[in-house]
């Protein structure tokens, strides 16, 4: 079964800092996809970056990137100058061929002023 | 209006209620996907729709109905419900099934079922 695991419930990180959320999955497959959604109180499931399996380079979308360890099957997001709108539920999200998408439980971030 | 918009924002139904969850994606996309979000538990896939065709039905009870009358729109029609069906009902849509398409979320409906 593919599966996703995020160890972190809940994180904390003070405003201008840098955070990192973990992210571990588990799968037979060689070309998949990864996803990293953020949740606001809005409720609204957001994009923040994708990571295709095959591309060694790592993912970067502005203040946010990822750091996709492929042999150990890791996916960790790295959140740099954290802002108070980046809090929310961060979710982890697997996708191989298909219509599937996995995701993890969630981590609770917030962010100290 | 742009992306995905899901209606009612709240819903509270009794058990032998009969109620219906609306969602409407103006992205042009041509699959629709409805989850079911509860409390310290994963997202869980509940009907996938790819040109208006049902792809996947994951074992979902059959008091949940769903509905694609075109690629914009998808109902999930609601019958009988239990109070363990009270969660957060999220719509998405993708531009196809591939596994590089991002999904594209709306804001949910928050149903509680007494």
């Amino acid at each position: 079964a593919q599966t996703v695991t995020q160890s972190q419930p809940e994180m904390s990180v003070q405003e201008a800092e840098t955070v990192t959320l973990s992210c571990t999955y588990d799968t037979s497959e060689s070309d998949y996809y990864l996803f990293w959604y953020k949740q606001p109180p809005s409720r609204q499931m957001i994009l923040v970056i994708r990571q295709e399996a095959y591309k060694q380079q790592n993912a970067t979308e502005n203040r946010f990137s990822v750091n996709f360890q492929k042999a150990a099957k890791s996916f960790s997001l790295k959140i740099s100058d954290s802002q108070l709108g980046d809090a929310a539920m961060y979710f982890c999200a697997y996708r191989t061929s298909g219509s599937r998408l996995t995701f993890g439980e969630g981590t609770q971030l917030t962010v100290n002023p | 209006e742009t992306g995905v918009t899901q209606t009612p924002r709240h819903l509270v139904m009794g058990m032998t209620n009969k109620k219906s969850l609306k969602c409407e994606q103006h992205l042009g996309h041509n699959a629709m996907y409805w989850y079911k979000q509860s409390a310290k538990k994963p997202l869980e896939l509940m009907f996938v729709y790819s040109l208006e065709e049902r792809v996947e039905n994951n074992s979902v009870p059959s008091r949940f109905s769903p509905e694609c009358p075109n690629s914009s729109h998808l109902f999930l029609h609601l019958h009988t419900l239990q109070p363990e069906d009270s969660a957060l009902y999220l719509c998405a849509s993708s531009q196809g099934l591939a596994q590089g398409s991002p999904l594209h979320f709306g804001n949910g409906t928050r149903l509680t079922v007494t």
